[in-house]
């Protein structure tokens, strides 16, 4: 079974509309991390955000927010305001206390295009 | 500070040949992964160390796969022979157990092409 699922395989906004990449994920572990990459036109990875299980609340970064929901096991991304810049593959990701916390694992990636 | 080295960036080969892929971790790190990227199937997990010892291997496809690690600051990842469909973009991340959280620093990738 895929423990992150990230649906949305490719998604096109234009400029200064908000989108938001879905990201769920499967774990019998109590004790997690969730992870946020992007991955820019340049192919480099470039870490976002981390969140642990016991910590729920939404997280804003300047255009960036996370919305971290255990009930229904999702860790939503939403941009606002979308540049020209934010076009990349993004990648929500888990490790897990049973995996020693190192052994990450990666959804299959939202290309996300932002259209001038 | 430097961040994960890879090298080459990118490689042409063609199908038979030896393949090795290089990796430098940060400094300091005790953890480094070999990643694999393909549209198909994404990003996966082909191998990781902690301390320059093997940890989990289950992700390397088959025996044409090896991977070594002499020591703190170089890995390599080797493909003997090489297949087309072995063609792909090679991730070196390491990460340090300090923070205990699985986040990881990556490297620029190998683009391989094997023909």
């Amino acid at each position: 079974a895929q423990k992150v699922t990230q649906a949305q395989t490719e998604i096109s906004v234009v400029e200064k509309e908000d989108v938001t990449l879905d990201c769920v994920y499967e774990t019998r572990d109590t004790t997690y991390y969730l992870f946020w990459y992007k991955q820019p036109p340049s192919g480099e990875l470039v870490f976002l955000i981390r969140r642990n299980s016991f910590d729920e609340q939404n997280e804003i970064s300047g255009r960036y927010s996370w919305n971290f929901q255990k009930s229904t096991s999702s860790f939503n991304f939403t941009i606002t305001a979308s540049q020209v810049v934010d076009s990349a593959v993004y990648f929500c990701a888990l490790s897990e206390a049973s995996g020693g916390y190192q052994k990450v694992t990666f959804g299959i990636g939202t290309k996300l295009q932002v259209i001038p | 500070d430097a961040g994960v080295i890879q090298s080459p960036r990118h490689e042409v080969t063609e199908m038979g040949q030896e393949v090795t892929l290089r990796c430098k971790p940060i400094s300091g790190h005790d953890y480094l992964f070999w990643y694999r990227q393909t549209m198909m199937r994404g990003l996966e997990l082909l191998i990781y160390f902690n301390n320059n010892v093997p940890i989990d291997d289950s992700g390397m496809p088959e025996d044409r796969f090896s991977a070594k690690m002499p020591n703190a600051s170089f890995s390599t990842l080797k493909i003997q022979p090489s297949e087309p469909r072995d063609s792909a973009v090679y991730f070196c991340a390491s990460s340090s157990d300090r923070g205990n959280t699985g986040e990881l620093f990556f490297g620029e990738g190998s683009r391989l092409t094997v023909l």
